[in-house]
């Protein structure tokens, strides 16, 4: 079944304590992006990027990381998570867009990060 | 930056009705998408427009774009109790390959 996964679903962690939410796609999609849904602000954009090695802040990046040492595979780093960045998080991946076709995305079910 | 809102923020209909959801944006656009989420979930591709389309059908979704208003609409019609969710509108401009969601409108369809 094509689809984005993220790990893990829930996850409570105490501030300053590094942690990875790994997010994975069988699509062989060139696109992913991480998205931050708040109440009231709507799904931000915190990183993202366009193919194996390549990746851009997005609207919110400040304390996180991202890597993309492979295709598949686009983990969200929180080097010292602090309680502000507690959050329902979201990866998401799509084909590039060309001139004459257009994608959306597919995304995961979400991480829901509490940071006390 | 947030490009497209949506309007309302919250529409409460009964079932089979039809919802009407709109969505306004800023700068010129490539396409224009919507999404569902249901509670808690991830976001789910329902239809995108490309920006030289005017009007477009997924069964029981219809979507609208008016470049000159800068503005799109998500009609679905006869509501089920299913269709409660967010929807959201996301849009793609210029060179970028990444959408641009507004906060969504809550629908609640009462059975």
């Amino acid at each position: 079944e094509a689809q984005v996964t993220q790990n893990p679903r829930y996850l409570i962690t105490v501030t300053g304590k590094k942690l990875t939410v790994t997010c994975s796609q069988n699509m062989n999609h060139e696109y992913m992006s991480w998205y931050r849904q708040d109440p009231g602000l709507g799904l931000r954009q915190i990183y993202y990027s366009m193919n194996v090695e390549v990746t851009d802040k997005g609207d919110v990046p400040e304390g996180y990381k991202v890597s993309r040492k492979e295709k598949r595979n686009f983990p969200l780093i929180l080097e010292s998570p602090s309680p502000n960045q507690t959050s329902l998080y979201f990866c998401a991946s799509s084909p590039p867009r060309t001139a004459t076709h257009n994608y959306g995305y597919t995304f995961g079910s979400g991480t829901r990060l509490t940071v006390v | 930056s947030q490009q497209g809102e949506e309007d309302p923020q919250a529409l409460s209909i009964q079932e089979g009705e039809n919802a009407t959801m709109n969505c306004s944006y800023k700068t010129s656009i490539n396409n224009l998408q919507w999404y569902r989420q249901n509670s808690g979930r991830g976001l789910v591709h329902l239809i995108l427009i490309r920006s030289n389309e005017r009007e477009k059908h997924s069964g029981r979704l219809r979507v609208t774009l008016d470049t000159s208003k800068k503005s799109s609409s998500l009609l679905i019609t006869a509501s089920r109790a299913a269709d409660t969710a967010s929807y959201f509108c996301a849009t793609i401009s210029g060179g970028s390959y990444i959408p641009t969601f507004g906060r969504g409108t809550s629908l609640i369809v009462h059975p």
